[in-house]
């Protein structure tokens, strides 16, 4: 059965450094979707991506966070310079459309900011 | 803005207890209601889902009924089983091309 992946599962970095969380989402899916969780906290979403534009993004999504499909499979988060609150899971998900349609989520990465 | 409310975990229920997570929303319009599960090392997973009121989700012995008048989405089992120990999500969503809002997440722990 297709899944979403990320990689890697676990990343651990400096504040300050920049990071880039991947993920590839199911093949014939067309959306594409970043939430994150703090531990101990809502999963609350980030941004959403279609068409290899942004098509909504939450205010937590900031300057500091960008997001890039590099190529026809991999979906990334990017992180510029990171600081000890962006500690949490981050979830990728992807859906066939936006409307309505379910989306599937992969297994998180959690970050940890030093 | 919208939100969702679930009850605080962990819960530690014996195998073939019964089973509810309760779940309360706030929203504008009429949402969609969902449950997904995560069990360890895995993505969240669709569970069950109601689109209107009285609606009742149901999948895998689990179910939730959409009560409008209540504002509640409340997860229920009849007899939970150890491999039913996961975190499960609540969540909306406000329009069908909305992103979902989740609630905290309920650990459920089953014991043999």
């Amino acid at each position: 059965e297709p899944e979403v992946t990320q990689t890697p599962s676990h990343q651990v970095t400096q504040m300050g450094q920049e990071v880039i969380l991947r993920c590839v989402p199911i093949s014939n899916h067309l959306y594409f979707y970043w939430y994150r969780q703090i531990l101990g906290q809502k999963v609350e979403f980030l941004v959403s991506f279609y068409n290899n534009e942004i098509s909504e993004k939450s205010e937590i999504f900031d300057d500091q966070f960008s997001v890039e499909r590099p190529d026809g499979s991999n979906f990334t988060l990017k992180i510029r310079s990171t600081k000890l609150e962006d500690s949490a899971m981050y979830f990728c998900a992807s859906s066939v459309s936006g409307l309505y349609n379910e989306q599937f989520f992969g297994p998180g990465t959690r970050l940890t900011v030093l | 803005g919208d939100s969702v409310t679930q009850m605080e975990g962990p819960v530690t229920l014996s195998e073939e207890a019964f089973l509810t997570i309760n779940c309360t929303y706030t929203a504008t319009g009429y949402p969609s209601l969902f449950w997904y599960v995560q069990y360890p090392g895995e993505g969240l997973q669709l569970l069950l889902k109601a689109t209107k009121a009285d609606d009742k989700g149901s999948n895998k012995g689990f179910e939730a009924t959409y009560r409008k008048e209540t504002t509640s989405f409340h997860l229920e089992k009849g007899s939970v089983q150890v491999s039913d120990s996961a975190v499960y999500f609540c969540a909306l969503r406000n329009s069908g091309n909305t992103p979902l809002v989740f609630g905290k997440g309920t650990r459920l722990s089953v014991i043999a």
